[in-house]
């Protein structure tokens, strides 16, 4: 998928747990975003970094929390905070250069 | 607050029968409008985009057309195949250097055999 993997598939939290989401690409891409997607609304905008050791909020940033540490690494922690965290997480990266997002593959949440 | 609207919600098509789906965006600001589509349990990928100085752009079977006046957009897929079936999304895209994109709701397209 464009060269942006994402880890794992599928994942199951219980509820009070924090879980990390993996996002990685080697697209040499500057920036890289992480959508949430539910049915029937979308993809909305969680986070994005433009560059490393910087980052953003989105829209809907309450109970999530990033960090990029290194340019091909973005990753997304799902905290107990979120109150509805199970979805489906999608991580994307562009260049300055080019309008085009990729997308990764995603994660899909469950929380039990 | 919902910025790009998109209708319909689904979509069935006859094989060969055309496909129309439509966008309304609010933020005059926006200067890129993709269309991606999603097979199920996949990411989304670019299909088509346009700029607001072009009009319609045409890639094979896929015509976007654009009303910069009326604030509206949209997708036709010309003589529609089965492995067409999927879900489609318009999106804005916001200026400057951030380039954030704002999604419709998407439309789940099926075309029967």
């Amino acid at each position: 998928d464009g060269g942006i993997t994402q880890s794992p598939k599928y994942l199951f939290r219980k509820e009070g747990q924090n879980v990390t989401l993996s996002c990685e690409q080697n697209l040499n891409h500057d920036a890289m975003y992480w959508y949430r997607q539910d049915p029937g609304q979308g993809l909305r905008l969680i986070y994005y970094s433009q560059i490393v050791n910087d980052f953003q909020k989105g829209d809907i940033a309450e109970g999530y929390s990033v960090s990029r540490e290194k340019k091909e690494s973005f990753p997304l922690t799902v905290t107990s905070a979120q109150k509805n965290p199970t979805a489906f997480y999608l991580c994307a990266s562009s260049t300055s250069s080019y309008n085009e997002q990729f997308f990764g593959p995603g994660t899909r949440l469950t929380v039990l | 607050q919902q910025q790009v609207k998109q209708s319909p919600q689904s979509l069935i098509v006859q094989k060969g029968g055309i496909s129309i789906i439509n966008c309304a965006y609010e933020n005059t600001a926006f200067d890129y409008f993709p269309w991606y589509q999603q097979f199920p349990g996949k990411g989304p990928a670019l299909l088509i985009a346009i700029r607001p100085d072009v009009s319609e752009k045409k890639e094979g079977r896929f015509t976007i057309s654009f009303n910069k006046s009326a604030k509206q957009f949209s997708l036709h897929i010309m003589d529609s195949q089965p492995g067409d079936s999927a879900t489609y999304f318009c999106a804005a895209q916001s200026p400057g250097s951030a380039r954030q994109l704002t999604f419709g709701s998407g439309t789940q397209l099926t075309v029967l055999p």
